[in-house]
């Protein structure tokens, strides 16, 4: 049973627009949430997070948004470039970054010229 | 963040062999975890690799199957005994840097069991 669910296996985006990917999990004991990118050959690379106490983080061109009663969280991508084409993994888990990271499948970011 | 190293990074193993996979990382870290992401599935946690004791196992991860080795803060290695083409992965180590709330991943290490 998927824990972290990331029901979008793959997404195509302009470049200049918005990239909005979500993210879904059933466990209500995660406390602390983050995403990977991923590039082929590579291991995932950290981009954002948020812990459970917050409904919102921004860093750059990257937020993630947190609802905690929808058990729902996204990463919005503005604007969005070619170089963000890569693999998005979205990771939860119950003891904050020390924790074991559940993570979701991925989904697959093209960002076309 | 975190540098990490990861040897190798790729092999092709017979089935019935065992591959040792090391990490490295430039600084010392309290936790170091060890995943595995097999073909078409999520990252999956094995173990934590504890320095000066045994590694804590995840359900459905054995020691017997998976040895690992953590003689100091910045260096690791995991073992895949008597490898199987189930056992064909990416297997990755992690750090953990609180005061910076993330795990760091490595390049990863391909396998291919024949």
């Amino acid at each position: 049973d998927q824990q972290v669910k990331q029901n979008s296996p793959s997404l195509s985006v302009q470049e200049g627009r918005i990239s909005i990917l979500n993210c879904d999990y059933t466990n209500s004991m995660f406390d602390y949430f983050l995403w990977y990118k991923k590039y082929p050959a590579e291991g995932p690379t950290f981009l954002i997070s948020i812990s459970s106490i917050k409904d919102k983080n921004e860093d750059g061109r990257f937020t993630v948004f947190l609802n905690k009663s929808a058990k729902h969280l996204s990463l919005h991508i503005v604007p969005s470039q070619p170089g963000d084409s890569a693999v998005y993994f979205c990771a939860a888990s119950t003891r904050g970054s020390q924790g074991n990271l559940i993570f979701g499948k991925g989904t697959k970011l093209s960002v076309k010229p | 963040s975190a540098v990490i190293s990861q040897k190798p990074s790729r092999d092709i193993c017979q089935r019935g062999t065992s591959l040792t996979i090391q990490c490295q990382v430039d600084s010392q870290v309290t936790m170091m975890f060890w995943y595995r992401q097999q073909p078409g599935q999520s990252l999956t946690l094995i173990a934590t690799a504890n320095q000066g004791s045994e590694a804590t196992y995840e359900s459905g991860f054995v020691i017997d199957k998976f040895p690992i080795s953590r003689p100091n803060l910045t260096f690791s290695t995991l073992t895949v005994s008597n490898m199987s083409p189930e056992d064909s992965s990416i297997y990755l180590c992690s750090v953990d840097r609180s005061a910076q709330e993330t795990q760091y991943f490595g390049p990863g290490t391909r396998l291919l069991v024949l």
